[in-house]
């Protein structure tokens, strides 16, 4: 059973401060990792997407993936409140489908 | 970028009723959709990978007959959920894969049904 783990919060931040979102996955063989944005009641915004070891950065999104470890984050930089939402990770099991994890809801105060 | 439009985005039907969900590629073809759905503080849960001109495949558990999936052209896809029951009742989205290797999956806006 491919498994993806994410702390499902809130994760309660200041506005300007850096959120941390973490996850990680069972399948040692997963190449791709993405990060979604879910607004309540809305379906999933694509946020980065990440596929070697290391950092990605766009914008104040960074990404990090440690494939030895099994474990994939997402750094918000001088967060807002806009960016309160759920933060879902999903990892590439095979034949372009993805397995999603709980999701990491976040929450910016003013 | 990748464009993924849904329709209908609201459903509200008695039970027994079937409901025909539309996702469309706008500005890309996609060979591949997934059909994904998610009950209230739960994650999505794929339920089919719709690919055009051959039949779904189905995660475990979803029933083929309940859920009808017809991806007839490389921008739409079709579902529907035959005789939906109250316990149906979800937020059904699509997503389609970006062409090239390892492409991330848009979504659609997604499709709640509600099920009386």
């Amino acid at each position: 059973q491919k498994e993806v783990e994410q702390n499902s919060g809130p994760l309660s931040v200041p506005e300007g401060a850096i959120a941390s979102l973490n996850c990680t996955y069972s399948d040692r063989g997963s190449q791709s990792f993405f990060w979604y944005r879910q607004y309540s009641g809305k379906s999933p915004e694509l946020i980065m997407f990440i596929y070697s070891n290391g950092d990605k950065e766009d914008g104040r999104f960074t990404a990090q993936l440690n494939k030895a470890s099994q474990y994939v984050s997402l750094l918000i930089r001088d967060s807002q409140p806009s960016d309160s939402a759920t933060y879902l990770c999903a990892v590439e099991s095979g034949y372009s489908t993805l397995t999603f994890g709980k999701g990491t809801m976040l929450l910016v105060s003013p | 970028g990748a464009v993924v439009s849904q329709h209908p985005s609201r459903v509200i039907c008695k039970s027994g009723t079937s409901v025909k969900i539309e996702c469309r590629s706008l500005d890309f073809q996609a060979t591949t959709m997934f059909w994904y759905r998610q009950f209230p503080k739960q994650s999505l849960m794929l339920m089919a990978t719709s690919n055009e001109g051959s039949k779904a495949t189905y995660e475990q558990g979803v029933e083929k007959d309940k859920f009808l999936i017809n991806h007839a052209s490389l921008t739409l896809s079709t579902l529907t959920v035959t005789s939906a029951h109250p316990e149906d009742s979800s937020f059904y989205i699509c997503s389609a894969e970006g062409q090239g290797r390892s492409q991330p999956q848009h979504f659609g806006d997604g499709t709640r049904l509600s099920i009386l």
